[in-house]
């Protein structure tokens, strides 16, 4: 069974659009998290929820938000797509507490043209 | 801002083992330090953390200086499945983890 899982894996689309991905973890974990790993390969937190409340917000555009439909999901929104946003996107979980270990999705490549 | 300096590549022999370093000199007292490694093309993966004392799990050992100022991960045998960047990670309060440049490993048959 995978533990932390998604959708789409790769995502192609143009400027200006909105799109969404989604990210579902099966390991009853309470804490949800969105990387970007950009094109040099640097990883940078953008969200993390917790019980469904916001507890990291990085310096993050307001076109990307993150939405909870329960514990098991964190879904990542991005409006108005642009160059910039080509990057890998990886979702993780954990419980919570600095000691716990983060578990990661496999990534999905967004594509802005 | 991911204050812990690591080596940009290490070398290393099939089934030998590998030491690699990674400078934490702002450390505080509560930080936990955490190792993972990506793969290529894949997520990140945990290996191990740490405190104070030196820990081993089954992937690896994590020996802490006794100042904290440094840590070292040690693979006791490395194999082509090993080669991977390998990011040393300081954890605070918030659960924020904040991933530096990290060390590519390089596995040599």
């Amino acid at each position: 069974d995978t533990a932390v899982s998604q959708t789409p894996k790769y995502l192609v689309t143009q400027m200006g659009n909105d799109k969404s991905i989604k990210c579902e973890q099966n390991l009853g974990h309470d804490t949800m998290y969105w990387y970007k790993q950009d094109s040099k390969k640097f990883l940078k937190i953008m969200f993390s929820y917790n019980n469904k409340e916001l507890i990291i917000n990085e310096t993050v555009p307001n076109r990307f938000s993150p939405k909870s439909p329960d514990k098991a999901h964190l879904n990542l929104h991005i409006n108005s797509l642009e160059l910039g946003d080509s990057a890998v996107y990886f979702c993780a979980s954990s419980r919570a507490g600095i000691m716990n270990e983060q578990f990661f999705g496999p990534g999905t490549r967004l594509t802005v043209l | 801002d991911a204050k812990t300096t690591q080596p940009n590549s290490m070398e290393s022999n099939e089934e030998e083992p590998v030491h690699l370093p990674c400078n934490h000199s702002t450390i505080s007292g509560t930080d936990y330090i955490h190792w993972y490694r990506q793969l290529p093309s894949q997520g990140p993966e945990y290996v191990i953390h740490g405190l104070t004392s030196n820990v081993n799990n089954r992937m690896a050992s994590l020996a802490i200086a006794e100042d904290r100022k440094s840590s070292t991960l040690i693979l006791h045998r490395a194999t082509l499945r090993d080669a991977a960047v390998y990011y040393c990670i300081l954890r605070e309060n918030n659960n924020d983890m904040r991933f530096g440049a990290g060390t590519r490993l390089t596995v040599k048959p």
